[in-house]
């Protein structure tokens, strides 16, 4: 079936704009967390959904950044007033939804603010 | 809390050689899940394996294995034959049983040359 897929591929915005980030979930996965990847690092957490509401919001910078799930699929993130330490690969992943389940992977939306 | 280190920033192997990639961790936790994902250029985080904490046996997925030492917090990787396409960005992950979210190390660049 079908994968994670995110969208837009590429997003470029000026310093004090808002954007929106989407994801779409592998069909069924109930489970859905967005991480932020910075040039040379490894993916760090933001947020968790199970469902429709947020499990674990802990890893979002600050109140900048919100995300919503509100059917329990497709989610979108939210960044207001956009910095330019903002510039990154967002990285969306879904589960079926179990602790132990393994994550799978979209292909990410670069964000570059200038 | 937990952190995954892998302090291997870059590696390279001839096609057909194997490979190691190191992966050490840190928590207090005895449940927990590791896995070894695998970033190309293209972006998309791909799952190559994972090992369950509670299992002895070391996970095999065809050319790829892991030498998991639970006492030592270890979870290197071997990739035998290397192949061209194997060429990309290695990142070392842990779950744990508690808490949904991957932290990763900061990744290992693998080039394979022909």
């Amino acid at each position: 079936g079908a994968g994670v897929s995110q969208t837009p591929s590429n997003k470029v915005t000026e310093k004090g704009k808002y954007v929106e980030l989407r994801c779409d979930p592998i069909s069924g996965h109930t489970a859905l967390y967005w991480y932020r990847q910075s040039l040379g690092q490894g993916p760090e957490f933001l947020i968790y959904f199970q469902g429709t509401g947020a499990a674990d919001d802990s890893g979002l910078p600050n109140d900048r950044f919100f995300a919503v799930r509100p059917e329990g699929s497709v989610s979108t993130l939210k960044i207001q007033r956009t910095e330019r330490g903002d510039s990154a690969v967002y990285l969306c992943a879904s589960s079926p939804g179990g602790a132990a389940d393994t994550q799978y992977f979209g292909p990410g939306t670069r964000l570059t603010v200038l | 809390a937990q952190t995954v280190t892998q302090s291997q920033p870059e590696m390279s192997v001839q096609e057909a050689e194997t490979v190691t990639l190191s992966c050490t961790y840190d928590t207090s936790e005895s449940n927990y899940y590791l896995f070894w994902y695998k970033q190309p250029p293209s972006r998309q985080m791909i799952l190559v394996i994972r090992q369950e904490a509670y299992k002895q046996q070391n996970a095999t997925e065809n050319r790829f294995s892991v030498n998991f030492q639970k006492a030592a917090k270890s979870f290197s990787l071997k990739i035998s034959d290397s192949q061209l396409g194997d060429t990309a960005m290695y990142f070392c992950a842990f779950h744990s049983g508690s808490q949904g979210n991957l932290i990763f190390g900061k990744g290992t660049k693998l080039s394979v040359k022909p």
